[in-house]
């Protein structure tokens, strides 16, 4: 079993939806919990990133972490067409070395 | 201004042979990466480096060696090339204790 799971999709929504992007992972010693976005044939970017649990927003998006459950989301409004990527979150512990544990992705494409 | 940069961005190959990728950052990042994405876009770790010294050596065939000339880069020579090593290969970098880590644009490994 892998370290931090993610439904694949692929997922395909209208422009202007509401997206919901989700992880679970089973180390409870993770700390710090990222988001990519990935274009196709491109390198990962960081599009967010949040320690510990809570909520954090940034125009669009929203990453949301809740530890009790080993549960991440990321939300996307009002989607657009440039939106269509794969969204991988990754996680890490605490003073590990920076070690990165990612999920499989998620294919999303946003029809206009 | 490319800020991690890899090279070659595609090579193509027949079993047996050796091969080398250049990885170069100019972000000023103590740390850097390799990182293998397998046909189904899950990203694994093989190696990371911090100040030019070996800190993460995951579970990768002994075929794979990195080399750190200096800091700003992280070539990876793969000897014996097998149908299976055939994937994208993304270096990345940060700095040491931070979360974000910035990707290259891939090297599109194909062994035939």
């Amino acid at each position: 079993q892998k370290e931090v799971e993610q439904d694949p999709g692929p997922l395909s929504v209208p422009e202007g939806a509401i997206v919901s992007l989700n992880c679970t992972y089973s180390n409870s010693a993770f700390q710090y919990f990222m988001w990519y976005r990935q274009y196709s044939r491109k390198g990962p970017e960081l599009l967010m990133y949040t320690y510990s649990s809570g909520n954090k927003e940034d125009g669009r998006f929203t990453a949301q972490v809740d530890k009790s459950s080993k549960y991440i989301s990321l939300f996307i409004r009002d989607s657009q067409p440039s939106d269509s990527a794969t969204y991988l979150c990754a996680m890490s512990e605490e003073d590990t070395g920076n070690q990165f544990y990612f999920g499989t992705g998620t294919s999303l494409t946003v029809i206009p | 201004d490319t800020a991690v940069s890899q090279t070659p961005k595609y090579l193509v190959t027949q079993m047996g042979n050796d091969k080398s990728i250049k990885c170069e950052q100019n972000l000023g990042h103590d740390t850097m990466y390799w990182y293998k994405q397998d046909s189904k876009k899950f990203l694994k770790i093989m190696f990371s480096y911090n100040n030019k010294e070996l800190i993460i050596n995951e579970t990768v065939p002994n075929r794979f060696s990195p080399k750190s000339p200096d800091k700003a880069h992280l070539n990876l020579h793969i000897n014996s090339l097998e149908l299976g090593d055939s994937a994208v290969y993304f270096c990345a970098s940060s700095q040491w204790g931070r979360t974000e880590a910035f990707f290259g644009q891939g090297t599109r490994l194909t062994v035939v």
